[in-house]
This record gives C-alpha cells, structure tokens and sequence, in this order.
C-alpha cells in the first residue's frame, strides 16, 4: 500500500516570497491533517479536513496560510508571504477516520532565510 | 479538548521495559488514547490505541485505569531502535479532532 507523499521535501525561499506544498494522501483516507512542526517542539495542527470540508482551522494563520482539499483527495498548503518563523517541517497526514490510525508523510522541511 | 502531561524525557538501558506515563484528568466520556513514536527527520507513527483496562499489540502495551485520568505506554525490552520522541493523545470525539500533539516524551535508550 502507498504511503502518504509529499513534495518537495526541501523548500529554500526568501522572506516575503510564496510557497506551496502539495500532499496525495492514502487511498480512501477521508481525514487529511496539515501540521507545523518547529524544531524541539511536537507537531501543530494547522488544518485538518474530512473529505473536501474543513473540520479544524483554528490555528491557521489565515492572513498568510491557506489550504484546500480539491475532490476529497489530493491537498495543498500555501504559505503567502513568508516569514522566517515559518521555517519547520510541513507534515501532512491521513486517516479513514478521525479517531483511526493516521499515517504521515515524510514531511517538507521549508527554510526561510 | 482534555490536555495531556507526560515527562519531557527519560533514560533506558538496553533490555530494560520502559513505562512512560501520561496525564489527562479532563478525560471525556467518549475520547480514547492514542501514543505516536516519532524519529528525527520523520513523522510520526502509530503505536497503540485503547479505551479502558489493558491493550497490547506486537510493539507495545497500554494500560489505563479504571478512572481513565492517566495511561501508562510501556515498552518491553527496549533497544537502541526505541529511541524517539513519544506522543500521548486523547481523541475528541464531539469535536471529530483527534491528533492534538504535545510536547511529547523524549526516551533516550543507551548500551
């Protein structure tokens, strides 16, 4: 069974600039979660979504963050503009449900210098 | 959303079973406890899951009592493998938002 893949693994951007994330969870995995893990510290949910909705956005900075979820399927995490506290590794996960077993992907490490 | 305290680290010896215990005295009715293992440069990974008294599976055990306020993780025979950051969470069923990480359990397995 395929894993949950993201891309690109490394990001390297200047402050200011745009960067987008994209996450093709496990097949049939209704549940998809976005989180930001800075290092030292334990993952943040930045979003989660069921199906095609957003079930948990509260600690999305939606001034600069946004993340949709087109058909149900793939994601994709935006990050506009950057800035440097935003560097951290990206994490995307998935899960059939939202008390299942949820499988991460290997993550994006972003560096904004 | 009930919290979770568990130690920020521990330290092991090889062979040696590991109990890592976690806090959650706002425990609903209907939450269950989830444990995640996390190695550097890699997400986390589903360890074990359980609702009340005893669960074990092939990596690890899980023991909860009766009031369901703590859990205890425990890790038979450990080795130098086993050392990862190790996440307690409870699952908010109401609210359908089960994976809320914590600061996590740093064990560090030594020779």
């Amino acid at each position: 069974e395929a894993g949950v893949a993201q891309s690109p693994r490394y990001k390297i951007i200047e402050k200011r600039q745009s960067v987008a994330f994209w996450c093709n969870p496990i097949s049939g995995h209704a549940t998809l979660y976005w989180y930001q893990q800075i290092l030292g510290q334990g993952p943040k949910l930045l979003i989660q979504f069921q199906n095609n909705g957003v079930v948990d956005d509260s600690q999305l900075p939606k001034d600069r963050f946004s993340a949709e979820r087109l058909k149900g399927v793939d994601s994709t995490l935006k990050i506009q503009p950057a800035k440097l506290e935003d560097s951290a590794v990206y994490l995307c996960a998935s899960s059939l449900s939202p008390t299942a077993e949820a499988f991460f992907g290997q993550g994006t490490r972003l560096t904004v210098v | 959303l009930a919290k979770t305290t568990q130690p920020i680290s521990m330290d092991s010896y090889e062979g040696q079973e590991v109990n890592i215990t976690c806090s959650h005295n706002n425990i609903a009715t209907n939450d269950y406890i989830t444990w995640y293992q996390q190695f550097p440069s890699q997400g986390p990974r589903f360890i074990i899951q359980g609702y009340k008294t005893k669960v074990t599976n092939e990596v690890a055990s899980l023991f909860i009592p009766a009031d369901r306020k703590s859990s205890t993780l425990s890790l038979p025979r450990v080795s130098l493998s086993d050392t990862a950051v190790y996440y307690c969470l409870v699952g908010d069923e109401q609210a359908g938002t089960a994976l809320i990480f914590g600061k996590g359990t740093t064990l560090s397995v030594s020779s």
